[in-house]
């Protein structure tokens, strides 16, 4: 079935710095790697996502690139501010399933 | 607002104990999700029903079981709960593979489930 690594753990950036988390992926039948970042007693929201037949996707201050050969995909964001402090996680469906397998999570705290 | 609603938002159970989760999205979404969520371990799936009328095993489905009621309703069940699924539990809904491009999900609020 799919792993999905996700890396760190933690990450902690100034306000202003970019900040970056990246996922690794099994399974090479997977064509859809969505990132969703969860606040403090929320559900996680989906904030980007981006298709195999892609190699980035960009939606302001946030992007995702796509390396299909080397199984790896990951979340930029630039001019991080307080607000984007929450945990992230990255996923990719099992094979030709509808489910997903989601990565650990990344706490992003970003200091003002 | 469109989304998902689930019920309860907490709820504190005795081991032994039985409750039902509830779940409703109104996106006309084909697919629906069970996650539980625990520190440290991500999001891990229990249930999941690809379109009405079916449902299939997820990573932890022991202890488990889901009625997916009409196309805008799933329900967990918890028949004897026990210490371990003392856990954070998220509905989720999405378009289905082959009928979107992207099948994102959108996830529900969550409960927060004790078990003692």
């Amino acid at each position: 079935g799919e792993n999905v690594e996700q890396h760190p753990s933690t990450l902690s950036v100034q306000e202003g710095d970019s900040a970056v988390i990246k996922c690794t992926y099994s399974d090479s039948a997977s064509n859809y790697f969505p990132w969703y970042k969860q606040e403090l007693g929320k559900g996680p929201q989906l904030i980007i996502d981006i298709r195999s037949n892609v190699g980035e996707k960009k939606d302001q201050r946030i992007a995702v690139t796509l390396n299909k050969t080397a199984k790896h995909f990951s979340l930029h964001i630039t001019e991080t501010q307080p607000e984007d402090s929450a945990v992230y996680f990255c996923a990719a469906p099992l094979g030709f399933r509808n489910d997903m397998r989601f990565g650990a999570g990344t706490r992003l705290t970003v200091k003002p | 607002n469109a989304g998902v609603t689930q019920t309860p938002k907490f709820q504190v159970l005795k081991t032994g104990q039985s409750m039902t989760l509830q779940c409703a999205q109104d996106m006309n979404h084909n697919s629906m999700y069970w996650y539980r969520q625990d520190p440290g371990m991500g999001l891990r799936l229990i249930y999941y029903s690809a379109s009405e009328g079916t449902t299939d095993k997820g990573e932890v489905p022991n202890g488990y079981n889901v009625s997916r009621l009409n196309k805008r309703e799933f329900s967990l069940r918890l028949e004897s709960a026990a210490p371990s699924q003392t856990s954070v539990y998220f509905c989720a809904s999405s378009a289905t593979r082959g009928e979107a491009n992207n099948y994102g999900y959108t996830f529900g609020s969550g409960t927060r489930l004790t078990v003692v």
